[in-house]
């Protein structure tokens, strides 16, 4: 049963366009979340979080939005960059556990010129 | 900054190998992790460990097993290797809590 799913496997997007990659989840015990961007060949890399707590947290050209009654979450790149061309994945981690994260499928970005 | 290590980034075995495949972080982390990461399926977690001695089964623990005999080493292990196996290996490590966990740059494993 995936907890935490990305529905879309790939995003393509022009350069200077906005981003939008979206994150569905089911478990209404998760208390955070995470995104994270991995190049081929490396491992990921921590890019922004949010609690439960909160709607919306801003970092730069990176902002996430939470939406607990629709059981959503969603990354927003603005301006995008062709170095932001990667696979991005959520997480989300449960209350009350051990500090497992449990990570979506991945979502493609490839930012064109 | 945070450092996670992994002993090597590609390894190419034979079925039955025995595979270890070792994780050193340098931040005093209390917590760490394997995964696998194959594609369509994402990060799935292997094994993870909260302490010395400590290891937890993840989601797929079957066919591995681990070892944190040091806070900052932890080890993962493939009795015998099978082609199914063939992944890329992830080691992270985490403070606990609502916080981040941090990667490593992964090991291209594959088994022949």
């Amino acid at each position: 049963d995936q907890q935490v799913k990305q529905n879309s496997p790939s995003l393509s997007v022009q350069e200077g366009r906005i981003s939008i990659l979206n994150c569905d989840y089911t478990n209404s015990m998760f208390d955070y979340f995470l995104w994270y961007k991995k190049y081929p060949a490396e491992g990921p890399t921590f890019l922004i979080s949010i609690s439960s707590i909160k709607d919306k947290n801003e970092d730069g050209r990176f902002t996430v939005f939470l939406n607990k009654s629709a059981k959503h979450l969603s990354l927003h790149i603005v301006p995008s960059q062709p170095g932001d061309s990667a696979v991005y994945f959520c997480a989300a981690r449960a209350r009350m556990t051990t500090d497992k994260l449990i990570f979506g499928t991945g979502t493609r970005l490839q930012v064109f010129p | 900054d945070v450092k996670v290590t992994q002993s090597s980034r590609y390894l190419v075995k034979r079925t039955g190998e025995k595979v270890f495949l070792e994780c050193v972080q340098d931040m005093d982390h209390e917590n760490m992790f394997w995964y696998r990461q194959d594609p369509g399926l994402g990060l799935r977690l292997i094994y993870f460990s909260y302490d010395v001695k400590m290891k937890e089964k993840g989601d797929i623990p079957e066919g591995y097993s681990v070892s944190r005999e040091k806070k900052e080493r932890f080890s993962l292990i493939l009795e015998s290797a099978s082609t199914n196996q063939t992944s890329m290996y992830l080691c992270a490590s985490g403070a606990g809590g609502p916080r981040e966990q941090f990667f490593g740059p992964g090991t291209r494993l594959t088994v022949l």
